[in-house]
């Protein structure tokens, strides 16, 4: 198996709900990470999960909050997002080695709408 | 600032002919370099990667060449078909960081049959 699921894959959400987005992967990979992408614009990073420890939080808005419960597992869970924060987020994962941190397996992504 | 840009928005190839995609960088601190390849819907691809310690790394129909002195990089695919087509990411980071990797804001490659 080598990929990198999302669910949902679209998700339509008020400024007051409460959601998460899920990411799965079975590759025995260690390292999993969450990207924002705009319209038009590059991936950017949010956070990092190494050996499911957080080690990288590129400055995120407490109103996103991740968490890793298992190895094979990454959530995001939302709440009170903003407008601005409609995008594509995008989930990815790498063996988690020296070398193999940059080769990331990215999923489909959910396009998240907040109204 | 931009670390990581790749300056053409789009290129045009006719099928059979080479594609040459650029990005340029301004961290000199960058240790490795990836091609990441998105089509619509779809999470971005891992293409092909070099290391700062090479200058050119080749795999199948993909070739990326690093001129580290000039901070260029550029993929070279050859020769390019139809199911090239797509968003195409250069990425770089640096020793340490955990897979930080700065995306440019890619480019369009169309190949026309």
């Amino acid at each position: 198996d080598t990929e990198v699921t999302q669910t949902p894959k679209h998700l339509v959400m008020g400024m007051t709900n409460k959601k998460s987005l899920k990411c799965e992967q079975h590759m025995g990979h260690r390292a999993m990470y969450w990207y924002k992408q705009k319209a038009k614009k590059p991936p950017e990073l949010m956070f990092v999960y190494s050996y499911e420890k957080l080690s990288i939080n590129e400055s995120v808005p407490s109103r996103f909050s991740p968490e890793c419960p298992n190895s094979s597992l990454l959530n995001l869970h939302l709440h009170a997002l903003q407008p601005e924060d409609s995008a594509l987020y995008l989930c990815a994962s790498s063996q988690g080695d020296r070398v193999s941190y940059n080769e990331q397996f990215f999923g489909p992504g959910t396009r998240l709408t907040v109204l | 600032d931009q670390q990581v840009k790749q300056n053409s928005p789009s290129l045009s190839v006719q099928e059979g002919r080479i594609s040459i995609l650029n990005c340029d960088y301004t961290n000199s601190m960058f240790d490795y370099f990836l091609w990441y390849k998105k089509y619509p819907a779809e999470g971005p691809t891992f293409l092909i990667s070099i290391s700062s310690i090479k200058d050119k790394n080749e795999d199948g129909r993909f070739t990326v060449f690093l001129n580290k002195s000039a901070k260029h990089l550029s993929l070279h695919i050859v020769p390019s078909q139809p199911g090239d087509s797509a968003v195409y990411f250069c990425a770089a980071s640096f020793r340490g960081s955990q897979g930080n990797l700065i995306f440019g804001k890619g480019t369009k490659l169309s190949v026309k049959p």
